[in-house]
């Protein structure tokens, strides 16, 4: 079936330093990517998608391509703040046509970002 | 524009008990789905409905059912609660008809504990 692997984590940045998180994942045929963010006692909320090879996600400057080769779609920014300490989890959809898509997440990373 | 609503927001049950769990999707929205997120695990998908039918199902046991409202509005039933049904019970609704590559959306969740 299909599964998600994440870094593990948790992990500890300084203000402004350069973040990447891994993603892995195991689907047959094209499916779609996601992040996906959570903060402390909220729900997930939606960080950036990829829905076909080659696609870069991005949004509030993080970003992730979507490698079929490497099946892999790491998230990266650039400078991060304190601001984005949260929970981060990668995410698949399967292709289907009419029907429901269900989402297999990862375990999530912790990332905690120190003024 | 009221995103995804949930209720109630936390839950105190004892075990072989029975509870109910309330969603009402994001406006516009005629998907809801269902996730359980354990502590420190990603969300793992219980089932989706649409058009008030359960359309696909997660591996999880028929002591978790659900059901759609004409409104989309949905609830969540488990039966005979265990110790390990404690977690984050997310809700997710998106819109079908607008084509299969629409993100979800969740709610902030609602907290089960059982005792």
């Amino acid at each position: 079936g299909d599964s998600v692997t994440q870094m593990e984590g948790p992990v500890t940045l300084s203000e402004e330093a350069f973040l990447t998180i891994n993603c892995t994942y195991t689907a047959t045929g094209y499916p779609s990517l996601f992040w996906y963010v959570q903060y402390p006692g909220e729900g997930l909320q939606l960080l950036l998608k990829a829905t076909k090879a080659d696609d870069k996600g991005s949004n509030k400057g993080f970003e992730a391509t979507y490698r079929k080769e490497t099946t892999s779609f790491h998230l990266e920014k650039g400078s991060v703040q304190v601001s984005d300490s949260a929970v981060y989890f990668c995410a698949l959809s399967p292709i289907s046509s009419g029907s429901a898509r269900q989402l297999t997440f990862g375990s999530g990373t912790q990332l905690t970002v120190l003024p | 524009d009221a995103g995804v609503t949930q209720s109630p927001t936390h839950l105190i049950k004892t075990r072989g008990q029975q509870v109910t769990l309330r969603c009402s999707p994001k406006s516009g929205h005629d998907t809801v789905s269902w996730y359980q997120q354990a502590l420190g695990q990603g969300p793992q998908f219980i089932f989706q409905y649409y058009e008030e039918e359960e359309r696909q199902r997660g591996n999880f046991p028929d002591r978790f059912s659900g059901h759609q409202y004409p409104n989309y509005s949905s609830e969540l039933n488990v039966n005979a609660l265990l110790l390990g049904d404690s977690a984050l019970y997310l809700c997710a609704s998106s819109r079908l008809r607008a084509g299969s590559n629409q993100p979800q959306h969740f709610g902030d969740g609602t907290r089960l504990s059982i005792l």
